[in-house]
């Protein structure tokens, strides 16, 4: 089945420590997304990436880090700099800027503990 | 920047209830509009879009939504809701233009629906 895989489903960081939330796409989508939604915000947008090596920050990018050297691929770093990490982190890819919708994630839910 | 507004945050209905949620957005240029729903337990998925058009447009399962330029909304409506629709919504927009990619959705804070059998 084609779809987006995110993983760990939960995860626990310690203070100072920097996490990373793994993404993966097999439905060769060219743009990928990562957004944070926190209980009553919505979804907020973090990174995007249009393609393969190129990605630029979204509206919340303060302590977090990507990268996008495989299409499939679209790793999402949470570093010690991110004062408030606790959330729900969504993982979304489309066609491109042509395509009508988002595919979306599972999720992963980030605690500190 | 944009942002979109979903006044209701909880709302209960019994079943053959009619529903419709609102869904306010500011921005004053041409928006793509959005409605996403999340089941208990699933992923977050597309229920409908308007892109241009009919600005009455039609989703999954019944459910349609009313774009209305001159009050910047776009509201979800179903006449008779049943307790499969129970579920989470988002509304989200995304400004049209030169640089914009469909996947930079603004979203609103959700409108959880519980449905009563």
């Amino acid at each position: 089945d084609g779809g987006i895989t995110q993983s760990p489903k939960y995860l626990f960081r310690k203070e100072g420590q920097n996490v990373t939330l793994s993404c993966e796409q097999n439905l060769n989508h060219d743009a990928m997304y990562w957004y944070r939604q926190d209980p009553g915000q919505g979804l907020r947008l973090i990174y995007y990436s249009q393609i393969v090596n190129d990605f630029q920050k979204g509206d919340i990018a303060e302590g977090y880090s990507v990268s996008r050297e495989k299409k499939e691929s679209f790793p999402l770093t949470v570093t010690s700099a991110q004062k408030n990490p606790t959330a729900f982190y969504l993982c979304a890819s489309s066609q491109g800027r042509t395509n009508e919708k988002l595919f979306f994630g599972s999720g992963t839910q980030l605690s500190v503990l | 920047a944009q942002s979109v507004s979903q006044h209701n945050h909880h709302v209960i209905l019994s079943e053959a209830a009619s529903l419709e949620l609102g869904c306010n957005y500011s921005y004053g240029g041409t928006v793509n509009l959005f409605w996403y729903v999340q089941y208990p337990g699933q992923h977050l998925q597309l229920l409908l879009k308007y892109f241009s058009g009919d600005p009455l447009v039609k989703g999954i399962k019944g459910f349609e939504a009313e774009f209305i330029k001159s009050k910047f909304s776009f509201n979800l409506r179903k006449p008779s809701v049943q307790w499969s629709d129970t579920a989470e919504y988002f509304c989200a927009v995304n400004a049209r233009g030169r640089g914009s990619t469909l996947g930079r959705l603004y979203f609103g804070r959700g409108t959880q629906l519980t449905v009563w059998p």
